[in-house]
């Protein structure tokens, strides 16, 4: 099963509003990469944040990390309509047994009317 | 800025046909992985690997081979194409300090 787990699974928001998607996850990580991804494209990297890190800002992006209830939200400010993607948090739990791999959760459908 | 390019953007092949993806990184990481993304299943991984000739199987490597001569390079190879495999494939690339991945912009394969 996935380690992340997205939520809400679609999000629909007229521009301008503010987008807050979240992530939960289930075992300890190194750290959790943001992406975006535009329909029929590859995944474009937005933020990463470390465990010891608790927020982090990248322009309108906005993204903390609650390691004690194993959480993370992406807030977009001030959406646009090209705002609109699926986003995908990825946890990284650090080289294992697994070989470091980034555990991808569903992801959000966000859609912003113009 | 890291780039991550795939030799294609869109293929068609043939049920048996043997088809390559080529992935080629500019960022020197040591870690490349090749994914597919389905509807509803989500982004998998088929292989990847940690350094050059070095393979590893990822969660759904069968029908798949791989090869990493280059330390900048990684292909997939699908021995003999069959229909189940028509999927976006996506290759990344994953280093520096933080271990950021990066994604190329995925190969949309259809094989008739």
């Amino acid at each position: 099963s996935q380690q992340g787990e997205e939520d809400p699974q679609a999000l629909s928001i007229q521009e301008g509003e503010n987008a807050t998607m979240n992530c939960s996850y289930k075992t300890s990580i190194n750290n959790l990469q943001w992406y975006r991804q535009n329909s029929g494209r590859g995944l474009v990297h937005l933020i990463l944040i470390r465990s010891n890190e608790r927020e982090k800002h990248s322009g309108r992006l906005r993204v903390t990390l609650d390691t004690s209830k194993k959480s993370s939200s992406l807030l977009i400010t001030a959406s646009r309509a090209t705002d609109t993607a699926s986003y995908f948090c990825a946890t990284d739990k650090g080289w294992d047994n697994q070989g470091g791999k980034l555990i991808f959760g569903q992801g959000t459908e966000l859609s912003v009317k113009p | 800025d890291v780039k991550v390019t795939q030799s294609s953007r869109y293929l068609v092949k043939r049920t048996g046909e043997k088809v390559f993806l080529e992935c080629v990184q500019d960022m020197d990481h040591e870690n490349m992985f090749w994914y597919r993304q389905d509807p509803g299943l989500g982004l998998r991984l088929i292989y990847f690997s940690y350094d050059v000739k070095m393979k590893e199987k990822g969660d759904i490597p069968e029908g798949y081979s791989v090869s990493r001569e280059k330390k900048e390079r990684f292909s997939l190879i699908l021995e003999s194409a069959s229909t189940n495999q028509t999927s976006m494939y996506l290759c990344a690339s994953r280093g520096g300090t933080y271990n950021e991945q990066f994604f190329g912009p995925g190969t949309r394969l259809t094989v008739l």
